[in-house]
């Protein structure tokens, strides 16, 4: 089955304890990408990557660090949470150069709280 | 500037009625493409439909169509002969090309209730 799976799905946890969440696809897909949606703001672009070993800033970046060693894992750290990190947070991914390109397949989610 | 605007916080429809979710976007590239998402109150993010700049045809899934106002800079989402699973929140986004890479903007959502 094609899906995008993040882990963990539920995470409490204290300030500056370091963190992160996986993701990882099966559909060979290039671009891949982390929001974060908060009430009222929508989904907000964290990083993104456009292939292995390119990464860059979405909208959002303080905080966050990612990395893309291999093309089905995109992880998610953060090095050391504060409590405006609390937040929800996607995975997605999509497959450039077809005009589907922005159906994005998103990941169930993490809902992470940050204590 | 907000690049993708959705103006309309919340939206009832009756049952079997038509709807329109408004957006509206900025944006100075000439490649872009245009999208919107449904999200029930499970969470997930469901792809429903895309618009690309250079489409001459309003793009159309099922029973969502994209009012494509290029002009206007505007991307409303219709979705004709509304059910009740159609409740959710609705996210219009855009894709934008920044030199070599695609970086893509959500706008803050549409909650639209279906009312039998």
């Amino acid at each position: 089955e094609a899906q995008v799976t993040q882990n963990p799905r539920y995470l409490i946890t204290v300030t500056g304890k370091k963190l992160t969440v996986t993701c990882s696809q099966n559909m060979n897909h290039e671009y891949m990408s982390w929001y974060r949606q908060d009430p009222g703001l929508g989904l907000r672009q964290i990083y993104y990557s456009m292939n292995v070993e390119v990464t860059d800033k979405g909208d959002v970046p303080e905080g966050y660090k990612v990395s893309r060693k291999e093309k089905r894992n995109f992880p998610l750290i953060l090095e050391s949470p504060s409590p405006n990190q609390t937040s929800l947070y996607f995975c997605a991914s999509s497959f450039p150069g077809t005009r589907r390109f922005n159906e994005q397949f998103f990941g169930p989610g993490t809902r992470l709280t940050v204590l | 500037a907000q690049k993708i605007t959705q103006t309309q916080p919340g939206m009832f429809v009756q049952e079997k009625e038509a709807v329109t979710l408004d957006c509206t976007y900025d944006t100075s590239d000439q490649s872009y493409g245009l999208f919107w998402y449904k999200q029930p109150s499970s969470g997930e993010m469901i792809f429903l439909i895309y618009q690309g700049s250079y489409d001459e045809q309003n793009a159309t899934e099922g029973r969502y169509s994209l009012n494509f106002q290029k002009a206007r800079k505007s991307a409303n989402l219709v979705i004709s002969a509304s059910q009740l699973g159609d409740s959710a929140m609705y996210f219009c986004a855009m894709r934008e090309n920044v030199g070599s890479y695609q970086k893509v903007t959500f706008g803050i959502g549409t909650k639209l209730q279906v009312i039998p």
